[in-house]
């Protein structure tokens, strides 16, 4: 049973282009979405992260969008470069459940120059 | 970078020997986890602690047992390791275990069995 549902699972943009992964929760339970991003060899890292009361939260070039109608959330990276080619997971967590996330299958991004 | 240690990083072993991954952490952090990476799955939570000597068992947690007898201390143990169990194992740690407290990852355990 996949919880968290995560789409492409690879993805390759041109340097300065829009990067943009998908993932699509069942359980509406989930308050605490995260990203995280790994590079090769390295453990994954947090790279945003919002809840369910804001439909968007913007870092820098890194954007989450978050639909809970539709019980989905994105990200999108503008102006995607070589330095962000890496494996991006989304993940859910309940609050008050110890912190637990479940990940999404993890999309890995090539940003070409 | 969080102050997270895995032993061993790379290790290969035999079918049907037990094997213990240690994490160590600097960070007096409460909360404890150990994941496995596997391509197509993502990480998935084989066990977590929440407190010296309180563990409880996550979604993959089949073949696999763990112990925390200090705070900065949470060992994985594969009681006697299968082909399957070949997977690269991240422990992570959290402040109070509330999803608004960030979840740091160690720089993972490279396990093959053969």
């Amino acid at each position: 049973q996949q919880q968290v549902k995560q789409s492409p699972q690879s993805l390759i943009v041109q340097k300065g282009g829009i990067s943009i992964i998908n993932c699509a929760y069942e359980n509406t339970a989930f308050d605490y979405f995260p990203w995280y991003q790994q590079f090769p060899g390295k453990g994954p890292a947090l790279l945003i992260a919002i809840r369910p009361d804001v439909s968007e939260k913007k870092e820098g070039r890194f954007t989450i969008s978050f639909n809970k109608s539709a019980k989905q959330f994105s990200l999108h990276i503008m102006d995607s470069q070589p330095g962000d080619s890496a494996t991006y997971f989304c993940a859910a967590s309940i609050i008050s459940n110890t912190g637990k996330l479940i990940f999404g299958q993890g999309t890995t991004l090539q940003v070409k120059p | 970078d969080a102050g997270i240690t895995q032993s061993p990083r790379h290790k290969v072993t035999e079918t049907g020997t037990p094997v213990t991954l240690r994490c160590h952490q600097t960070e007096n952090h409460r909360y404890m986890y150990w994941y496995r990476q596997d391509p197509g799955h993502g990480l998935r939570l084989i066990h977590y602690s929440y407190g010296v000597k309180d563990t409880d068992k996550g979604e993959v947690s089949d073949g696999y047992s763990v112990s925390r007898s200090k705070t900065e201390d949470f060992l994985l143990t594969l009681e006697s390791a299968t082909s399957s169990q070949t997977s690269v194992y991240f422990c992570a740690i959290s402040g109070t275990g509330s999803s608004g407290n960030t979840i740091y990852f160690g720089e993972g355990s490279w396990l093959t069995v053969v």
